[in-house]
């Protein structure tokens, strides 16, 4: 079975620290989504990128998130400085590109900030 | 913006009961619709989809969806419901001419009892 994988799968830090999350999207995938999911917001779309270009990171707060792609096998989303309300499960998703827009969910990566 | 309404936020039945989520989406043109399944602990998976065609769509484990254009609706349907199908499901739309914008319900929590 074709994955999305992410790392870490659980991350517990300290408030000011940097966060980096790791996603590698299913090979020959060219669309990646990166997900917040809270219990008091439910999902939230952070950012996304085709192609490796990001095409909208409006959902992400600027000062202290970025979203890159440094290659067409790796997606990272770095939070710095971490703040507890930052604590959510950070999903990744991959899309083949197609216009279908079927997304294939990683598993997550739960981050506690204290 | 489109918004995408679940109507229910938990559900509690038991083994054998039968199983109707509501879904209502705010969008005036053509969308593809999804319901996802996220099982204690997992992550998103996909359970049906409907892009065109006939609108009453099945899907995996027993699930099945009507899509009614004129209520703007997407029910997610199981006759009878099983104790595995304990998870959360989400109803998530988007417009054909909106690359990546996915917007997910709130989620409902179902829960089936032995």
């Amino acid at each position: 079975d074709a994955r999305v994988t992410q790392t870490p799968r659980h991350k517990v830090t300290e408030m000011g620290q940097e966060v980096t999350m790791r996603c590698q999207p299913i090979l020959g995938h060219n669309t990646v989504f990166w997900y917040r999911q809270t219990m008091m917001q439910g999902l939230e779309l952070l950012a996304y990128f085709r192609n490796r270009a990001p095409l909208d990171d409006s959902g992400m707060p600027k000062d202290r998130f970025s979203a890159e792609m440094p290659d067409a096998t790796l997606a990272t989303l770095k939070i710095q400085p971490s703040e507890p309300r930052d604590s959510a499960v950070y999903f990744c998703a991959s899309a083949p590109g197609d216009g279908a827009n079927v997304l294939t969910f990683g598993a997550g990566s739960r981050l506690t900030v204290l | 913006a489109q918004s995408v309404s679940q109507h229910n936020h938990h559900v509690i039945l038991s083994e054998a009961a039968s199983l109707e989520l509501g879904c209502n989406y705010s969008y005036g043109g053509t969308v593809n619709l999804f319901w996802y399944v996220q099982y204690p602990g997992q992550h998103l998976q996909l359970l049906l989809k409907y892009f065109s065609g006939d609108p009453l769509v099945k899907g995996i484990k027993g699930f099945e969806a009507e899509f009614i254009k004129s209520k703007f609706s997407f029910n997610l349907r199981k006759p009878s419901v099983q104790w595995s199908d304990t998870a959360e499901y989400f109803c998530a739309v988007i417009p054909t001419d909106s690359w990546g914008k996915l917007q997910f319900g709130a989620g409902t929590q179902v829960v089936v009892t032995p």
